[in-house]
């Protein structure tokens, strides 16, 4: 079967450095995606990664290890606003654009 | 720029009746477009996709069905709902297969 693995929950606190950790096991693979979700609200899209290495996007870093099957999401500077549940997403073929999510990773940030 | 727009924000239907949800994009044109589900504390589930009007692809046996009679417009359709088919659907559409544009969404509560 197909499958995305991320932890379910990270605590941090205001300011520091967390990473988010996910690992795959798919069919195929043709890109990393990164999106975060508001409680009530729709994911949006943060990142997306489909060669070996770092992608910087202001406070958010992503990396991707297609020998690992392996990325991370790098959240830097913390703030209250990043308390949300992260997703990371394989887009697994290739032509259609599907992407199988994972289970996603609950973000708490303390004051 | 592109935009999605998805109604009705929440539904609350009783078990047995019908269901339209719909969604349509603006600001670009034939575009792959996706639903998916996302049960409370879960990961998204694809249900459809659509390359084109007219063409349909079902991942997940269930009980909808999907349309697009328009270039931009993709909609999710039930006869009779069953307590299951509760969740938050999301319609989204592909950045050129980078990652998704969600709408935001319809938290649907079949009782």
């Amino acid at each position: 079967g197909q499958s995305l693995e991320q932890p379910s929950e990270v605590t941090a606190v205001e300011g520091a450095i967390v990473q988010i950790n996910c690992t795959y096991q798919t069919s195929g693979f043709y890109g990393l995606s990164w999106y975060q979700q508001h409680d009530g609200g729709a994911p949006t899209f943060l990142s997306y990664n489909a060669l070996d290495g770092l992608e910087e996007t202001g406070r958010f870093s992503s990396f991707l290890s297609r020998s690992d099957s392996y990325g991370y999401l790098l959240l830097q500077e913390l703030q209250m606003k990043d308390s949300a549940s992260y997703f990371c997403a394989v887009r697994a073929t290739s032509g259609t654009y599907k992407y199988i999510f994972g289970t996603g990773t609950r973000l708490k940030v303390l004051a | 720029s592109q935009t999605i727009h998805q109604w009705p924000a929440t539904l609350v239907q009783p078990v047995g009746s019908p269901l339209s949800l719909e969604c349509t994009v603006e600001g670009t044109s034939n575009p792959n477009l996706y639903w998916y589900r996302q049960a409370a504390g879960r990961g998204l589930q694809l249900l459809f996709y659509s390359v084109g009007i007219g063409q349909i692809s079902s991942e997940v046996p269930q009980n909808l069905s999907a349309s697009r009679p328009q270039d931009r417009q993709f909609i999710l359709s039930s006869k009779k709902l069953l307590l299951s088919d509760s969740g938050f659907y999301l319609c989204a559409w592909s950045l050129q297969g980078l990652g998704y544009t969600f709408g935001s969404g319809t938290r649907l509560t079949v009782v």
